[in-house]
């Protein structure tokens, strides 16, 4: 059974930093593209950033650019989403997704809570 | 950047009757190798999103053949034939062709 659980949310202030984690099991990790999506309270949902395979291309969503850096370790089968300088506005549940022509797998979600 | 606009935005539909959502994009979604990669997620209340459809028109597995997709270059529908209670919450579009990668505004289903 395919299964991607995320970790690392919770509440900063602004300027502040968090590195979010997704583990994932149950398929062949390092044959997919990976992705974060993230949803704000009570609105719809939003690409964030995607990395290739072997992690050597990486695509961000502009307001994200120069803040946020995604990752993979293809040997723990996780992906990372680094996030620095946060704002209020980057308030949202994350979510960690798998990639098979668009975005067929989703993680339940981590939390990010930014307010002073 | 793509802009993929829904409608309607809400829909109250009773059991068994048809739903139907429009999903249009700002520019062709056909990928230079030919594909179209627009897809089709629903999230029910407080749940994660789930996708239905892939590449316009392929279900996912296990996802009941009620569900179609159709459409092609910027036009795209998902048609739910025989409503359930199940299919209540949020249906979104999303397009893989084109980074940023985008999603619809997403079309609120409940139950007339």
């Amino acid at each position: 059974e395919v299964e991607l659980v995320e970790s690392g949310g919770g509440l900063v202030h602004p300027g502040e930093s968090l590195r979010l984690s997704c583990a994932t099991s149950g398929f062949n990790f390092v044959r997919y593209w990976m992705t974060w999506a993230r949803q704000a309270p009570g609105k719809g949902l939003e690409w964030v950033a995607t990395t290739t395979q072997d992690g050597s291309e990486k695509y961000y969503v502009d307001s994200v650019k120069g803040r946020f850096t995604i990752s993979r370790d293809n040997a723990k089968n996780s992906v990372f989403l680094q996030m620095n300088s946060l704002r209020v506005e980057d308030s949202a549940v994350y979510f960690c997704v798998r990639e098979f022509w668009g975005p067929d797998q989703w993680g339940q979600g981590t939390r990010v809570t930014v307010s002073s | 950047d793509v802009v993929l606009t829904q409608s309607p935005l809400s829909l109250s539909v009773t059991l068994g009757q048809p739903a139907s959502i429009s999903c249009r994009s700002s520019q062709s979604l056909v990928h230079r190798g030919g594909d179209t990669f627009i897809s089709w997620i629903h999230q029910r209340p407080g749940q994660s999103p789930r996708r239905l459809i892939y590449k316009v028109s392929i279900r996912d597995s296990g996802v009941p053949d009620r569900f179609s997709g159709s459409g092609s270059v910027t036009d795209f529908t998902l048609k739910i034939s025989r409503v359930e209670a199940e299919d209540v919450g949020v249906y979104y579009c999303i397009q893989n062709t084109d980074r940023p990668f985008t999603f619809g505004q997403g079309t609120k289903l409940d139950i007339k």
